[in-house]
């Protein structure tokens, strides 16, 4: 099955610097979303991109469907933005279950 | 913002009891999914069900796991006689159809965090 692999796997900030998490997968996808996990273990989803660039705030995400890798990107950083970050991908196949990435833990320091 | 919503949000459970994890999903959606994340692990796919049935599952469900959607509204995961390692936080989640539009991402749920002692 496909593979989602994600880097880093740990990140450590100073509040108010920017980063920028990938997503790397080992076939064509047809669906892609970010989430971020926050404290209390709740899943948020961020982006739905399968494709293309898209902006929300401080965060923005890349996914360039045809090198299998997606990017997000996060800019001055807040302390509120700490939690782990996962990427899903649907394959292009007959399934329709989200494949998780093994998550990047960010922690954002005061 | 629609959400799919998801009860209990804690559960804690004697080991061989049964549990019933419940779930709205959104109302227009037509796939419905249950998940499970085992504390500091990756989300798993466990099930998905689509036109009252389920449409592909897991490894992980096996017998003792069942769903059912009961009514027009709500979707239920059962685990029929929990074992210790069911222990870990449930997410339920639905999306649209292919047919519905381009749009299709996932909504998840908050979770419930099942405990087994």
């Amino acid at each position: 099955g496909i593979q989602v692999e994600q880097s880093p796997p740990d990140l450590i900030l100073q509040e108010g610097a920017n980063s920028t998490l990938r997503c790397n997968f080992s076939d064509s996808v047809n669906n892609l979303q970010w989430f971020h996990q926050n404290p209390w273990g709740q899943l948020i989803n961020l982006f739905y991109i399968p494709s293309g660039t898209k902006q929300n705030g401080r965060l923005s995400a890349t996914t360039v469907a045809t090198e299998r890798y997606s990017l997000l990107y996060i800019s001055s950083s807040q302390t509120t933005d700490s939690g782990v970050y996962f990427c899903a991908v649907r394959d292009g196949g007959a399934t329709n279950k989200l494949i998780f990435g093994t998550g990047t833990l960010l922690a954002v320091q005061p | 913002e629609p959400e799919v919503t998801q009860t209990p949000s804690h559960q804690v459970t004697q080991m061989g009891q049964e549990v019933i994890l419940r779930c709205v999903p959104i109302s227009n959606h037509l796939y419905f999914y249950w998940y499970r994340q085992i504390l500091g692990q990756k989300v798993e796919f466990l099930v998905s069900f689509y036109n009252n049935e389920i449409s592909e599952k897991s490894e992980i469900f096996d017998d003792q796991f069942s769903v059912e959607r009961p009514d027009g509204s709500n979707f239920t995961l059962k685990i029929r006689s929990t074992k210790l390692e069911d222990s870990a936080m449930y997410f339920c989640a639905s999306s649209r159809h292919l047919t519905q539009g381009p749009n299709y991402g996932y909504t998840f749920g908050s979770g419930t965090r099942l405990t087994v002692v």
